[in-house]
């Protein structure tokens, strides 16, 4: 167990619609990252944000956004779902300078 | 480019066998370097990290890595392959004055009896 708590662990939803996944870090870790994995293009770095505030940015479509709140929880905000948004989406917190530990994934299918 | 390459996407070992997974980096300084290993269906575990110091990192499962400036390489390594050791193996990088973590395309690695 990592202590990065992903929820929910899977999700269907139909194109056009508007999703919300849940990220809890480890306990003390301030910084959240998303990703997203899919067989096509691997594992893709979306954003990160540290106590709060983004702090990087990869990836990441304008139909998708993400906030991390004061209880440092994060949600990653996905709208107007196609069907090629369908994939893995991980969350990983780190901790100052540390290594970072990864949820078990949301896996989103839009059908 | 900066990036991170693992130049072999499938590997098929015997159990018992040495292991050996390559990672190479392109960047101008020595970024962080991490392997991470994912089963299937599974998330992301952490399996060694380099920062700085001893080059041969030990890891957990009976991994080590070996970070080589010249080659600008940090490969994986395992002198025994175990059955339970198939699984995807995830090179990633914190670049240079960057907090992005990121990742290889995967090397799937298949364990035979």
């Amino acid at each position: 167990d990592s202590g990065v708590t992903q929820t929910p662990k899977h999700l269907i939803t139909a194109t056009g619609q508007r999703v919300t996944l849940r990220c809890s870090p480890r306990s003390g870790d301030l910084s959240v990252y998303w990703y997203q994995q899919s067989l096509d293009q691997g594992l893709q770095f979306l954003i990160q944000y540290y106590n709060g505030e983004e702090r990087a940015k990869g990836n990441i479509l304008e139909r998708f956004s993400a906030q991390q709140f004061p209880d440092l929880h994060s949600e990653l905000n996905l709208s107007s779902l196609e069907l090629g948004d369908s994939a893995l989406y991980f969350c990983a917190s780190q901790s100052t300078g540390g290594s970072a530990f990864f949820g078990q994934g949301t896996r989103l299918t839009v059908v | 480019a900066q990036s991170v390459t693992q130049p072999d996407i499938h590997i098929t070992v015997s159990e018992g066998a040495s292991l050996e997974l390559r990672c190479n980096y392109s960047y101008g300084a020595t970024p962080y370097l991490f392997w991470y290993v994912q089963s299937p269906g599974q998330g992301l575990q952490l399996l060694l990290k380099y920062f700085s110091g001893d080059t041969l990192v030990q890891g957990i499962k009976g991994f080590e890595a070996e970070f080589k400036r010249s080659q600008s390489s940090f490969n994986l390594r395992k002198p025994s392959v175990h059955w339970s050791d198939a699984a995807e193996y995830f090179c990633a990088v914190v670049p240079p004055q960057t907090d992005k973590l990121i990742f290889g395309t995967g090397t799937r690695l298949q364990v035979f009896p």
